[in-house]
């Protein structure tokens, strides 16, 4: 799987948008860009995942440049609740990998009133 | 729908004793595995299981066994704890291992080894 490389923190005020980048160089032409975010003391929660397309669900976009290399997570409304750490995954498709999700550090974002 | 269901939450173990932390899902997900979280740290693959009656080691499975005998139950043993066992456990499913889908992550067991 492709390593992915995210600021290790970063703060965002209540109610602005909040953009997470991540770069994954090294990615493959079969692999998804996914993110989670982890709550404190909770386990990971899926929020989006694209493979070269720009994606949007109720949670967030996700904004992937065209030659896959980066992408950038957008919270659009970021609240106090959206305080977590935020992990950008690259990885090959489910059953060539037995769908191992590989976490790195992650990033944490702190959501100030 | 409970979605993954972790017990126990919380547990202090000593050193040398065994136990086993439960894992249940709902969803008739195909695929049920398990990580370890320490402090500061990213989650880390310990077992995983593409279906009933198959399993296989992540990353980290030493002094670790699972077994899978229905879809709905991924149990983790810790055959003798010890104090590097120390961490929080989470189990994840996922629906399909053909299509790519998000994987559910149950609240975590905080294991303490002393």
């Amino acid at each position: 799987d492709a390593k992915t490389t995210q600021p290790p923190s970063m703060d965002c005020a209540e109610g602005r948008a909040a953009n997470l980048p991540c770069n994954h160089s090294t990615i493959s032409g079969n692999e998804y860009v996914y993110w989670y975010r982890q709550i404190h003391s909770q386990g990971p929660q899926y929020i989006i995942h694209g493979l070269k397309n720009n994606e949007t669900n109720e949670m967030a976009s996700l904004i992937i440049t065209e030659d896959r290399k980066s992408s950038t997570l957008i919270l659009p409304h970021a609240t106090l609740r959206d305080t977590a750490v935020y992990y950008c995954i690259v990885r090959v498709p489910l059953l060539a990998a037995g769908n191992k999700l590989t976490f790195g550090g992650g990033t944490r974002v702190l959501v100030k009133p | 729908n409970a979605g993954v269901t972790q017990t126990p939450k919380f547990q202090v173990l000593k050193t040398g004793q065994s136990m086993t932390l439960q894992c249940a899902q709902d969803m008739n997900h195909e695929y049920m595995s398990w990580y370890r979280q320490d402090p500061g740290m990213g989650l880390r693959l310990i077992h995983y299981s593409v279906g009933a009656g198959i399993t296989d080691q992540g990353e980290v499975p030493n002094g670790y066994n699972v077994s899978r005998s229905t879809t709905e139950d991924f149990p983790l043993r810790l055959l003798s704890a010890a104090p590097s066992q120390t961490s929080v456990y989470f189990c994840a499913s996922s629906y399909s291992l053909t299509v790519d889908t998000e994987a559910f992550f149950g609240q975590g067991t905080r294991l303490t080894v002393v």
